[in-house]
């Protein structure tokens, strides 16, 4: 099955700040690249997805990147605010099966 | 708004005893999940089907069992509770037709085994 390793565990910053968590996979057969945030209290949301055909997107303040021969792609927010504060999970997917997630990034907006 | 709604919210019980989470779903998706969260491990997949008669096994399925009643419902239970499936429990639903890679998750369950 896939193996999936998300760094760092935490993150602080402060606001105005960048933040980019890196989430690495195993699967070659990888095709679908979501970061999930989830606030306290909530269950996980996708907030952006790439497919391996791009590079990169971007969604306002957020981006995600994909390096498919490295096989690791990474979500990149910027101008941080304090409602970014959550928990952020990637789930790298084959199309075979339900999703892998990885361990999730506790990011903290310090304002 | 379409919704997955999970039940209950909260519950404690003892070790030993069998207890069932409930989710259904108006969304109208084909495919629903059970994923348990625990501190520090992210989201670990118990079970999934991917509609009415599909059945399937994740990483941690054992102590588990799971109904899926109609596409719009799909249970989860502990036979024998444990302490260590202490845990907070979701539900997701996702649509084979279109993005079906896209998950959608209820608010949780979470579950206390004293």
């Amino acid at each position: 099955g896939e193996n999936v390793e998300q760094h760092p565990s935490t993150l602080s910053v402060q606001e105005g700040d960048s933040a980019v968590i890196k989430c690495t996979y195993s699967d070659s057969a990888s095709n679908y690249f979501p970061w999930y945030k989830q606030e306290l209290g909530k269950g996980p949301q996708l907030i952006i997805d790439i497919r391996s055909n791009v590079g990169e997107k971007k969604d306002q303040r957020i981006a995600v990147t994909l390096n498919k021969t490295a096989k690791h792609f990474s979500l990149h927010i910027t101008e941080t605010q304090p409602e970014d504060s959550a928990v952020y999970f990637c789930a790298p997917d084959t199309g075979r099966r339900a999703l892998t997630f990885g361990s999730g990034t506790r990011l903290q907006v310090q304002p | 708004d379409a919704d997955v709604t999970q039940t209950p919210r909260n519950r404690i019980t003892k070790t030993g005893k069998r207890i069932m989470l409930e989710c259904s779903q108006t969304k109208g998706h084909d495919r629903m999940y059970w994923y348990r969260q625990d501190p520090g491990l992210g989201l670990r997949l118990i079970y999934y089907s991917f509609d009415v008669k599909d059945i399937n096994k994740g990483e941690i399925s054992d102590g588990y069992s799971v109904s899926r009643q109609a596409q719009a419902k799909f249970s989860l239970s502990l036979e024998s509770a444990i302490p260590n499936q202490t845990a907070l429990y979701f539900c997701a639903t996702s649509d084979s037709g279109t993005g079906k890679e896209k998950l959608f998750f209820g608010s949780g369950t979470q579950l206390s085994v004293l």
